[in-house]
C-alpha cells in the first residue's frame, strides 16, 4: 500500500532555532499533501494543504512566514518550523493523498520539543 | 459550534464488553465519513469508512444517520488491545481536506 515516510520521528532544539521535517511518499506520487499539528489531548488541527509546485495554502491563524512548505517535487514535501518557541512543541503529522482506495495516508508523525 | 464534535470520554469497558462512540457534524453538506483509530503518540490509522447504509467490519460496525448528521461506530466483544483514542472524521466537502473529531479515549481493561 502507500508509504509515507516522515523524519524525523522527534527533535528536540533550541528555542529559536529552525526545524526541518520531511515527508516522502514511497510509492506513489503525492500531488497534495496536508501538515497537521496536534497538541496533548486535542484533535489534529489542519495547518496547511500543498501542491506540488505550487505555494501552500494556510488555514487561519496559521503563520506562513513561521511555517515553511515547501512541495517542491511530487515525492517530497518539507515543513520548517522557523524561530521555534515553547509553545510550537507538538506532534506534527503529513498526510499525502494517494489517489487510490481511501486516499489519505499518514506518515508517523514528528514529535517537536523545543527548550 | 465545533464542526465535528464527539465526547473524549474515556469510556472505560471491561474485556467483552460492547461499547458505542457518536458523533455529530454541523456541515449537512458533507460528503465522506470515516473513524480512524490513533493510539498513544502515533499517526491516526483508518479503521474503517462510513457509509450511508451502515457498514460493519468484524467487531465493528459504523453507521451514519445524515438527518440527525450523526456518526457511530459500535466495538462489540471489546479488547485490551482496542484500547486507543477513536476519532471521527469528516470530508465536509468536494475538495480533499478531513475535519477531524477531538477523538473519544476507549479504555479497556482485564
Amino acid at each position: 500500500g502507500a508509504v509515507v515516510s516522515q523524519h524525523p520521528s522527534r527533535v528536540i532544539c533550541k528555542s529559536g532555532t529552525s526545524v526541518k521535517i520531511e515527508c516522502r511518499s514511497l510509492d506513489f506520487q503525492a500531488t497534495t499533501m496536508f501538515w497537521y499539528r496536534q497538541f496533548p489531548k486535542q484533535s489534529l488541527m489542519l495547518m496547511a494543504t500543498s501542491n506540488e509546485g505550487s505555494k501552500a495554502t494556510y488555514e487561519q491563524g496559521v503563520e506562513k512566514d513561521k511555517f515553511l512548505i515547501n512541495h517542491a517535487s511530487l515525492t517530497l514535501s518539507t515543513l520548517t518550523v522557523t524561530s521555534a518557541h515553547p509553545e510550537d512543541s507538538s506532534f506534527y503529522i503529513c498526510s499525502a493523498l494517494t489517489g487510490t482506495g481511501h486516499g489519505y495516508t499518514f506518515g508517523s508523525g514528528t514529535r517537536l520539543t523545543v527548550v | 459550534r465545533k464542526e465535528v464534535e464527539q465526547d473524549p470520554g474515556p469510556f472505560n469497558v471491561p474485556e467483552g464488553a460492547t461499547v458505542a462512540f457518536n458523533c455529530t457534524y454541523s456541515n449537512s453538506a458533507s460528503q465522506s465519513f470515516f473513524w480512524y483509530r490513533q493510539d498513544c503518540r502515533k499517526e491516526p490509522k483508518l479503521l474503517m469508512s462510513v457509509y450511508s447504509s451502515g457498514n460493519e467490519d468484524g467487531r465493528f460496525t459504523a453507521q451514519l444517520n445524515r438527518a440527525s448528521q450523526y456518526i457511530s461506530l459500535l466495538i462489540r466483544d471489546s479488547k485490551l488491545s482496542d484500547s486507543a483514542t477513536y476519532l471521527c472524521v469528516v470530508n465536509p466537502n468536494a475538495g480533499n481536506m478531513l475535519t477531524f473529531g477531538g477523538g473519544t479515549r476507549l479504555m479497556v481493561k482485564p
